[in-house]
């Protein structure tokens, strides 16, 4: 799987958006970008997922490039409660029992 | 919305003892995964678990952990003889099946305590 680059932290007012990105300069055709979050120690939550598609959720938008090298998620309109660790995983698609590889992720604080 | 539950939330246990620990993944799920996160660093693969057989393991996962599905609901993770770097959150997750079904979801993890 392609490795991904997240800023360690970053900060967001409340109500904002919050626009998170992640660099995946090596992803090859077949690679889903993922996302996930994880709530102070909680299990990591799912967010959304694409391949080469802009994507929406209730939860937030996912915007990827169009060579797909970089990514971006947002949180349209940031509360207290999205203050947790940002996780983006590339993986292959049909990777079968492949685990999903986390990194250090981007540490979001949203700010009243 | 369906989710994967964990027992117990936490567990204290000597070194030495063996613990179990307890997974419901969602119902119509067919791969299963075991997780953990040391405090203050990454989520780890431990081992994930398709058809009534591992499928896939880590250099963690060594003869000290073993998994089961007991039954068509439970899916456990037992230590053997737990060591105090056994101490962890250990989460399960589960999938679907393939293609776009292939995103897995967490449950909330047991916080295990080796003393």
């Amino acid at each position: 799987d392609a490795k991904t680059t997240q800023p360690t932290s970053m900060d967001c007012a409340e109500g904002r958006a919050a626009n998170l990105p992640c660099n995946h300069s090596t992803i090859s055709g077949n690679e889903y970008v993922y996302w996930y979050r994880q709530i102070h120690s909680q299990g990591p939550q799912y967010i959304i997922h694409g391949l080469k598609n802009n994507e929406t959720n209730e939860m937030a938008s996912l915007i990827i490039t169009e060579d797909r090298k970089s990514s971006t998620l947002i949180l349209p309109h940031a509360t207290l409660r999205d203050t947790a660790v940002y996780y983006c995983i590339v993986r292959v698609a049909g990777s079968g029992n492949t685990p999903l590889v986390f990194g250090k992720g981007t540490r979001l604080s949203v700010i009243a | 919305e369906p989710e994967v539950t964990q027992t117990p939330s936490h567990q204290v246990t000597q070194m030495g003892q063996e613990v179990i620990l307890r997974c419901v993944p969602i119902s119509n799920h067919l791969y299963f995964y075991w997780y953990r996160q040391i405090l203050g660093q990454k989520v780890e693969f431990l081992v994930s678990f398709y058809n009534n057989e591992i499928s896939e393991k880590s250099e963690i996962f060594d003869d000290q952990f073993s998994v089961e599905r007991p039954d068509g609901s439970n899916f456990t993770l037992k230590i053997r003889s737990t060591k105090l770097e056994d101490s962890a959150m250990y989460f399960c997750a589960s999938r679907l099946a393939g293609g776009y079904q292939e995103t897995q979801y967490f449950g909330p993890g047991t916080r295990l305590l080796v003393l």
